[in-house]
């Protein structure tokens, strides 16, 4: 199975900050990567598909990008909206595997 | 849209059976540019793929093999929905589990529609 690992496992930040988190797979997965948020009491949310492409609805302060096995989500602006945790997960080949995710909370 | 609903008992006993249902509005169980899947989440594992169920030209599933001999996921075209069966159940299997779509371009797929989300608990 492949495993992936985020960093970092929480963050504290101010509306209106950058907020950068990592993703790495254990093996090369080319750029099948994906990031969901997911707030308390909610079903994940996808975020961003095959590393940097950005899922219609989503706002354009999100950004994703990497490949091979080092991937990273930007949020270019903190909005309140934004506190949650996020998750990376793999579509690489079966099964699927997700990270451990990085939870956002307010400074 | 699509739309999952999912629905089944949120308390199980020890060694019986697990048993939920997968809704769909907005796309066909019988699509074949979409697979079936079950998901779910513990504080201990996080978010666990559990399985899936997909048709190309017949029926294929995949299961996660810390699973695979206690899972069943089956497809229900007359109903458009499909469902999961986890057998001889412990209290690891507590969780909140979600069923969701997959959906494939180019080569890549991602989980783009959830269910709500069912907290199912093991005890006695």
């Amino acid at each position: 199975d492949i495993q992936m690992t985020q960093s970092p496992s929480s963050q504290s930040a101010s509306v209106g900050d950058r907020v950068t988190i990592t993703c790495r797979a254990s093996q090369s997965i080319s750029n099948s990567l994906n990031w969901y948020q997911q707030k308390p009491g909610k079903a994940p949310k996808l975020l961003i598909y095959a590393a940097s492409s950005l899922q219609s609805g989503v706002p354009s302060s999100f950004s994703g990008s990497g490949s091979g096995t080092d991937f990273t989500l930007t949020i270019s602006s903190l909005q309140p909206e934004d506190f949650a945790t996020y998750f990376c997960q793999q579509s690489y080949s079966v099964p699927f595997t997700f990270g451990p995710g990085t939870k956002v909370d307010i400074k | 849209q699509v739309q999952l609903q999912q629905s089944g008992p949120g308390l199980v006993k020890p060694s019986q059976t697990l048993s939920l249902t997968c809704g769909i509005s907005g796309d066909s169980v019988s699509s074949n540019s979409a697979a079936w899947n079950w998901i779910r989440q513990s504080p201990s594992r996080g978010l666990e793929w559990l399985g899936r169920t997909y048709h190309r030209s017949k029926w294929y599933n995949d299961y996660a093999v810390s699973v695979k001999s206690r899972i069943t996921i089956n497809p229900d075209t007359s109903k458009n929905q499909f469902s999961l069966q986890v057998n001889s159940v412990t209290p690891e299997d507590t969780a909140v589990y979600y069923c969701a779509r997959v959906s494939y371009r180019g080569g890549n797929n991602w989980f783009d529609s959830w269910g709500q989300g069912t907290l199912v608990t093991v005890s006695s």
